[in-house]
């Protein structure tokens, strides 16, 4: 069956540290994509990344950075200098076809909290 | 382009009571979705639907109907509210979402 797990529910850093959210998932498929979204207070839901199975080179966006390890069935996200900005809750999320069509699961967030 | 619209933002109802939300996307998108979002335990499928006239349930889909009688059209209906349907509805079109829902059954 497929799963995501975010096992940290909670993380507080201090502003310009470094700070990297771990996503662990399953899936039988062998085709797939993974994704982070970033909810901050105001509510909505902000898409950051995807990324399909067969592209595991690193990702990098400004601050931002993606790991995709195959391997251990990991996706995960690091800020680096992280700023007040970027406190919210982030999700990470799959989508295969294992039960014939798209659907996407997601894991149950992680809240980040920066302090400036 | 407004990418995925949901309307209304918030609303509050009172137990029985029904309502449609209406999710609309200008991105010829074939997959659209609805889910709910309850505090830590993040975002539940109710309903989905994979082209023009089709639905299907998903994880949590009683006590909600659907319809796409529009490829651009997402319709999610509620016929008698209850309390434990209080939460924040999000549509998607493949996996743009859009702005949230907020509902408050009292």
């Amino acid at each position: 069956a497929q799963k995501v797990t975010q096992a940290q529910t909670e993380i507080s850093v201090v502003e310009k540290e470094d700070v990297t959210l771990d996503c662990v998932y399953e899936t039988r498929d062998t085709t797939y994509y993974l994704f982070w979204y970033k909810q901050p207070p105001s509510g909505e839901l902000v898409f950051l990344i995807r990324r399909n199975s067969f592209d595991e080179q690193n990702e990098i966006s400004g601050r931002y950075s993606w790991n995709f390890q195959k391997s251990t069935s990991s996706f995960n996200f690091t800020i680096t200098a992280s700023q007040v900005v970027d406190s919210a809750v982030y999700f990470c999320a799959l989508s295969d076809y294992t039960s014939g069509t798209y659907k996407y699961i997601f894991g149950t967030g992680t809240r980040l909290k920066v302090l400036a | 382009n407004a990418g995925v619209t949901q309307t209304p933002k918030f609303r509050v109802l009172k137990t029985g009571q029904s309502m449609t939300l209406l999710c609309a996307q200008d991105m010829n998108h074939e997959y659209m979705y609805w889910y709910r979002q309850d505090p830590g335990m993040g975002l539940r499928l109710i309903h989905y639907s994979v082209g023009e006239g089709t639905t299907a349930k998903g994880e949590v889909p009683d006590g909600y109907n659907v319809s796409r009688l529009k490829k651009q059209n997402f319709l999610l209906g509620l016929e008698s509210a209850a309390p434990s349907q209080t939460s924040v509805y999000f549509c998607a079109s493949s996996y743009t979402f859009g702005s949230g829902t907020r509902l408050t059954v009292v």
